[in-house]
């Protein structure tokens, strides 16, 4: 079983809709949870930074994290051509772990 | 806001010739990373530097690769002889504290091994 599972996409979504994106991880001992945000050539960007369950909110992106499900979910309100990236969960125990990453599209 | 930032942005190199990208971490952050990204493939964890030596590496990270902190700024991979599967993105990351912060990537060298 992969450390952390996430649906590659592509996703494609018309502007101003809310995307939800989600991840599952396996192993129990992960603490920390993060998101990213990678455009074509660049380094991911750290979207949110979290390390309990519940709720996350910065401005247009919420994380969301339950650990009793190993499931973290990363949504993002009114969405924007420029959202049109790769998103990448993390979580870290001892290591950092990164899922795959889903590619989404925002369509003007 | 600090960044993480890596030279040369793209670095094109013959089959079995050493390469080395540089690095500057943030200047607070105490642990150092050094991932790679093969075209359309996952983030892949090479290794993991702190107080002046490895961490943690991965089996990706085998005696062809070193990694050095020659300053107190600079952290540096060296490639001794270039595969053409060693051509990837290559993304220095540093944090605070080892996975209790989270990482903070630079832009990567894209590495081109011909």
């Amino acid at each position: 079983q992969k450390e952390v599972e996430q649906d590659p996409g592509p996703l494609s979504v018309p502007e101003g809709a809310i995307v939800s994106l989600n991840c599952t991880y396996s192993n129990s001992a992960f603490q920390y949870f993060m998101w990213y945000r990678q455009y074509s050539r660049k380094g991911p960007e750290l979207l949110m930074y979290t390390y309990s369950s519940g709720n996350k909110e910065d401005g247009r992106f919420t994380a969301q994290v339950d650990k009793s499900s190993k499931y973290i979910s990363l949504f993002i309100r009114d969405s924007q051509p420029s959202d049109s990236a790769t998103y990448l969960c993390a979580t870290s125990g001892r290591n950092f772990v990164f899922g795959p990453g889903t590619r989404l599209s925002v369509l003007p | 806001e600090p960044e993480v930032t890596q030279t040369p942005s793209h670095q094109v190199t013959q089959m079995g010739q050493e390469v080395i990208l540089r690095c500057v971490p943030i200047s607070n952050h105490l642990y150092f990373y050094w991932y790679r990204q093969i075209l359309g493939q996952k983030v892949e964890f090479l290794v993991s530097f702190y107080n002046n030596e490895i961490s943690e590496k991965s089996e990706i990270f085998d005696d062809q690769f070193s990694v050095e902190r020659p300053d107190g700024s600079n952290f540096t991979l060296k490639i001794r002889s270039t595969k053409l599967e060693d051509s990837a993105m290559y993304f220095c990351a540093s944090s605070v504290a080892v996975t209790s912060s989270p990482l903070h990537f630079g832009n990567g060298t894209r590495l081109t091994v011909t």
